[in-house]
């Protein structure tokens, strides 16, 4: 069954630094997305990308936060200078049509901003 | 604005019991639910929609939901819970817009 794939399952960073998260949506999909957890929380929409720009984005999605599609297979999320509270599970997710029809997860990458 | 309710932090029950979890929304028109599971170090996998239609809706791993508009509701049920169902359930809202709205989930633990 495909599926959406996240790496790494887990980063530590120092406060300050940039990082990014990457997925793999599935190969069909058309439309992609970031959600993020933070612990005990709700699960909460960053931003919506379709035909390589961005669709739909929340207010948590700041300057701070960009999504890129590099190629035919990647998705990422960078956060250029990590704050301690953008701790959390982030999530990407895509799908064939634009929500709110059917989005497939992927496993999440936990990020602790030390 | 949409917003999801799910006021069960955390359940718990006998394995073979029955199993309601509860879900309340707040949506100004006919909203599209749904109901994601996450078992441990996996991601978010949809168990069930509704979108329009009977609402009584069928899902996986022998899943249902109804939505009842008059009460805002879309309890998720299973007649017979199994040990393998022990995982985090997260009831969501869609509207016309890319996003979904998620409750803050609900734990169930399975006691054998």
């Amino acid at each position: 069954e495909p599926e959406v794939t996240q790496t790494p399952s887990h980063q530590v960073t120092q406060m300050g630094q940039e990082v990014i998260l990457r997925c793999v949506p599935i190969s069909n999909h058309l439309y992609f997305y970031w959600y993020r957890q933070i612990l005990g929380q709700k699960v909460e929409f960053l931003v919506s990308f379709y035909n390589n720009e961005i669709s739909e984005k929340s207010e948590i999605f700041d300057d701070q936060f960009s999504v890129e599609r590099p190629d035919g297979s990647n998705f990422t999320l960078k956060i250029r200078s990590t704050k301690l509270e953008d701790s959390a599970m982030y999530f990407c997710a895509s799908s064939e049509e634009r929500t709110p029809t059917e989005a497939f997860f992927g496993q999440g990458t936990r990020l602790t901003v030390v | 604005a949409q917003s999801v309710t799910q006021p069960d932090i955390h359940i718990t029950v006998s394995e073979g019991a029955s199993l309601e979890l509860r879900c309340n929304y707040s949506y100004g028109a006919t909203p599209y639910l749904f109901w994601y599971v996450q078992s441990p170090g996996q991601g978010l996998q949809l168990l069930l929609k509704y979108f329009s239609g009977d609402t009584l809706v069928q899902g996986i791993k022998g899943f249902e939901a109804e939505f009842k508009r008059s009460q805002s509701s879309f309890n998720l049920r299973k007649p017979s819970v199994h040990w393998s169902d022990a995982a985090e359930y997260f009831c969501a809202v869609g509207a016309n817009t890319d996003k979904l709205i998620f409750g803050t989930g609900t734990r169930l633990q399975v006691f054998p």
